[in-house]
């Protein structure tokens, strides 16, 4: 199971693009790089999913390089609703979607959005 | 609606009553797991079960029981609940091959 490496916290102002960047070494070839959202006493949402190159959706880009040893999450001009802890998970989609036993979150980055 | 349900939401016990914590999903998802949340610690998964009556132990699985008679209820024991275990709790579900997991509103546990 890959360990993941985040940054424990992060600031940044309102309409900035934020950038969080996850470490993860050793990586199998299998492995998906999937990102969660967590708010103040709230379950973690899930936000993105990807493999390699670039994932995008409504929430948030995903840059994987081609060497798949680290991650960063983009998310486009943040506001103060953006504050949370976001978490990076390194996982064997075919088991993790599923099996709860590779589902390991770390400690995540607090992202703290300011006006 | 799509959604994983835990119950009660807030729960203050004392030290070695037994309590439950109940979990169920809607999804027909195989997978579930219970996390617990400290200040400082993240999350950190007790139990987890892939299936109907298969279940496993997480990383801090001591003072806790699962049980999975159902797909869709997963709840959790705490047999002689001791202060330590004073969290915040969630549980999680999602189906065999899925992207995302789906966790529930959470369970404030506070043990006196």
């Amino acid at each position: 199971l890959a360990k993941t490496t985040q940054p424990i916290s992060m600031d940044s102002y309102e309409g900035q693009e934020v950038n969080i960047t996850c470490s993860h070494n050793n990586i199998a070839t299998n492995d998906y790089i999937t990102w969660y959202q967590q708010f103040p006493s709230q379950g973690p949402r899930f936000i993105i999913q990807g493999y390699k190159t670039k994932v995008t959706n409504e929430v948030a880009s995903l840059f994987i390089p081609a060497d798949r040893k680290s991650s960063t999450l983009s998310l486009p001009r943040v506001s103060l609703s953006d504050t949370a802890v976001y978490y990076c998970l390194v996982g064997d989609r075919l088991h993790y979607g599923g099996s709860q036993g590779n589902l390991i979150f770390g400690k995540g980055t607090k992202l703290s959005v300011k006006p | 609606e799509a959604q994983v349900t835990q119950n009660p939401r807030y729960l203050i016990t004392v030290t070695g009553k037994k309590l439950t914590v109940t979990c169920s999903q809607n999804m027909n998802h195989e997978y579930m797991s219970w996390y617990r949340q400290d200040p400082g610690l993240g999350l950190r998964q007790i139990y987890y079960s892939m299936n109907v009556e298969v279940t496993d132990k997480g990383d801090v699985p001591e003072g806790y029981k699962v049980s999975r008679k159902e797909k869709r209820n997963f709840p959790l024991i705490l047999e002689s609940p001791s202060p330590n275990q004073t969290s915040l709790y969630f549980c999680a579900s999602s189906g065999q091959g899925n992207t995302e997991a789906f966790f529930g509103q959470g369970t404030r546990l506070t043990v006196v």
